[in-house]
């Protein structure tokens, strides 16, 4: 079963930050929080991933609480291609099976003019 | 270019049949897996594999099977005992252990309807 919470949809209007939460309250010290992102109908694809410091690239930032049971992705300017469901994964960070992925539901961003 | 390809995109068979899914990868990745997703679902893990000749079952392998013969293929079979084989099925890679960015790469995933 996925380790991970996250709201079924969200809006987000176009040029607006969206802020996409996450909790993982039984999260372990050695956990990575990942991001993937699934247009519809395509494979998922890698957004960003860390332990426990706030990390950011060219797609997103991520925040991570302190207690690390819950972290929220930024997307600063969100377009319309930014709509898709996005799914906040905890795993460890080498082989086997728990550094499996385990997906939830995530959550339904929908970019709107 | 590098990357992980699967085929076909579309895929209809009839009920009763076996049916093969290719997956194919040239980012010498030493770990290989299949998901299933239906629809307004997150996916779920058939099969997965660590290293050449070695898989192991992952959440709902019944009425599936795989092979790992060569490091860059993965197969999945979709057999009769399958009872609901409609789906959308997905195929990721991802270095093996202790890589860190260690982040997984899907393929464009192959639409299987069964009639």
């Amino acid at each position: 079963d996925a380790k991970t919470t996250q709201p079924t949809s969200m809006d987000c209007a176009e040029g607006r930050a969206a802020n996409l939460p996450c909790n993982h309250s039984t999260i372990s010290g050695n956990e990575y929080v990942y991001w993937y992102r699934q247009i519809h109908s395509q494979g998922p694809q890698y957004i960003i991933h860390g332990l426990k410091n706030n990390e950011t690239n060219e797609m997103a930032s991520l925040i991570i609480t302190e207690d690390r049971k819950s972290s929220t992705l930024i997307l600063p300017h969100a377009t319309l291609r930014d709509t898709a469901v996005y799914y906040c994964i905890v795993r460890v960070n080498y082989g086997g099976s728990q550094g499996n992925l385990i997906f939830g539901k995530g959550t339904k961003l929908s970019v709107k003019p | 270019d590098g990357g992980i390809t699967q085929s076909p995109k579309y895929l209809f068979r009839k009920e009763g049949q076996n049916v093969t899914l290719s997956c194919e990868q040239n980012l010498n990745h030493d770990a290989m897996y299949w998901y299933r997703q239906d629809p307004g679902q997150g996916l779920r893990l058939i099969y997965y594999s660590q290293i050449v000749n070695d898989f192991q079952k992952g959440d709902i392998a019944e009425g599936y099977s795989v092979s790992r013969e060569k490091k860059e293929s993965f197969p999945l079979t979709v057999t009769s005992a399958q009872k609901n084989p409609t789906a959308f099925y997905l195929c990721a890679s991802k270095p093996g252990g202790g890589a860190f960015g260690t982040e997984a790469f899907f393929g464009q995933g192959t639409r299987l309807t069964v009639v």
